[in-house]
């Protein structure tokens, strides 16, 4: 059983559309999070949430939009995409969101916008 | 605010060598310190941690010791092998777990 898991692997779309990425932890955790990975391998937070309440937000564009049905699912919705939202974006999970707790990572979506 | 700052690559080492991947953060407070590694096409794995000063994470033959008078982390192994070519990186956490990585540093092992 896949700890956390991000759906589609894959996605290429044209420059307007809107997507969504779907993220579901079997892990219990009460914390989840996107991250983007760029080009050259930076990663960076995008959200966070905690009991299905959004905690982090950070400076993202509003056409990304976080959803967060229940503790166990985190999925990102974007519209009207762009060339540069071109990235691997990776879900993961922590038990409580403290600092010392290790975060569990999705295989990541590998967006492709043309 | 926080920050991580590594050694950037690529590294190439050939099997066996000594692995050195500098790491120094800035911070505000006590932050944990963490090592993640990806292989190609996978997501992140923890490789170790530690979570105050002077604690030593280890794992795999990689160790890391969280240095606060010098605001280090770095990333040490022996011996490295093939297996071991992925892209390494360096975390301290923030704001409910959140991570503040560095930008990675690839690793190549050759035979």
């Amino acid at each position: 059983d896949t700890a956390v898991s991000q759906t589609p692997k894959y996605l290429v779309t044209q420059m307007g559309n809107d997507k969504s990425i779907k993220c579901e932890q079997n892990l219990g955790h009460d914390t989840m999070y996107w991250y983007k990975q760029d080009s050259k391998k930076f990663l960076k937070i995008m959200f966070s949430y905690n009991n299905k309440e959004l905690i982090i937000n950070e400076t993202v564009p509003n056409r990304f939009s976080p959803k967060s049905p229940d503790k166990a699912h985190l999925n990102l919705h974007i519209n009207s995409l762009e060339l540069g939202d071109s990235a691997v974006y990776f879900c993961a999970s922590s038990q409580d969101g403290s600092r010392d707790t290790e975060a569990f990572f999705g295989q990541g979506t590998r967006l492709t916008v043309v | 605010g926080n920050s991580v700052t590594q050694m950037e690559g690529p590294v190439t080492l050939s099997e066996e060598a000594f692995l050195t991947i500098n790491c120094t953060y800035t911070a505000t407070g006590y932050p944990s310190l963490f090592w993640y590694v990806q292989y190609p096409g996978e997501g992140l794995q923890l490789l170790l941690k530690a979570t105050k000063a002077d604690d030593k994470g280890s794992n795999k033959g990689f160790e890391a010791t969280y240095r606060k008078e010098t605001t280090s982390f770095h990333l040490e192994k022996g011996s490295v092998q093939v297996s071991d070519s992925a892209v390494y990186f360096c975390a301290l956490s923030g704001i409910v777990g959140a991570l503040n990585f560095g930008k990675g540093t690839s690793l190549l092992v050759t035979p």
